[in-house]
């Protein structure tokens, strides 16, 4: 079973728009989870993350994202798009007992002028 | 700002050759890792090193080997390359304790064997 699941391969949303990138994860504890975003021809650069407290996180940007324990899920979201924030977006998940992450297969956003 | 380099953006090699990607950080990081980054896959973690001399395998280290002989270099080792180990190729590095999960990338090294 996927660990980390992104349903969306590609996400289109015209400039000044709010978008959402999706992610769900499998429970198992307390896990932490991480946005990544990846700019063409470069290499993942961390946005933010959840460890514990606030479920309101912020990040890099003007990203934010809200763990919801009872959906299993970490959406990624920005209030007002960018066409530079067109970029392959990844979610990750903490493994347990371990500093591995584990990644979902990543969704495309494209912004749209 | 922590500087993750790679040795080659781009490299092209033959079937059955050996292949050296090297990967080094400036920070003093004591975790480094390599991931592979296959459209559709997402990344995927090949091998990861929490000391000098000491690797643990991933999820899919078949084909591959490492080698960390200093704490700033994290080498993958393609001992024998095949067309199916054409991929982008990603190395990380993250610090022990708090922020040990935020980890710190390269800027790939995309590989081809022809």
């Amino acid at each position: 079973a996927q660990s980390v699941a992104q349903p969306e391969d590609q996400v289109n949303v015209a400039e000044g728009n709010p978008l959402t990138v999706k992610c769900t994860y499998s429970v198992s504890g307390n896990p932490y989870l991480f946005w990544y975003v990846q700019y063409p021809n470069r290499g993942l650069q961390f946005l933010l993350k959840y460890i514990t407290g606030d479920n309101l996180v912020k990040g890099s940007y003007g990203f934010e994202a809200e763990f919801n324990k009872s959906q299993t899920s970490f959406h990624l979201k920005k209030p007002s798009a960018l066409v530079s924030d067109s970029a392959l977006y990844f979610c990750a998940k903490s493994r347990a007992g371990s500093y591995q992450l584990t990644f979902g297969k990543g969704t495309k956003l494209s912004v749209i002028p | 700002d922590v500087k993750v380099t790679q040795s080659s953006r781009y490299l092209v090699k033959r079937t059955g050759e050996k292949v050296f990607l090297e990967c080094v950080q400036d920070m003093d990081h004591e975790n480094m890792f390599w991931y592979r980054q296959d459209p559709g896959l997402g990344l995927r973690l090949i091998y990861f090193s929490y000391d000098v001399k000491m690797k643990e395998k991933g999820d899919i280290p078949e084909g591959y080997s490492v080698s960390r002989e200093k704490k700033e270099r994290f080498s993958l080792i393609l001992e024998s390359a095949s067309t199916n180990q054409t991929s982008m190729y990603l190395c990380a590095s993250s610090s022990p304790g708090q922020n040990a999960y935020e980890q710190y990338f390269g800027p790939g090294t995309r590989l081809t064997v022809t």
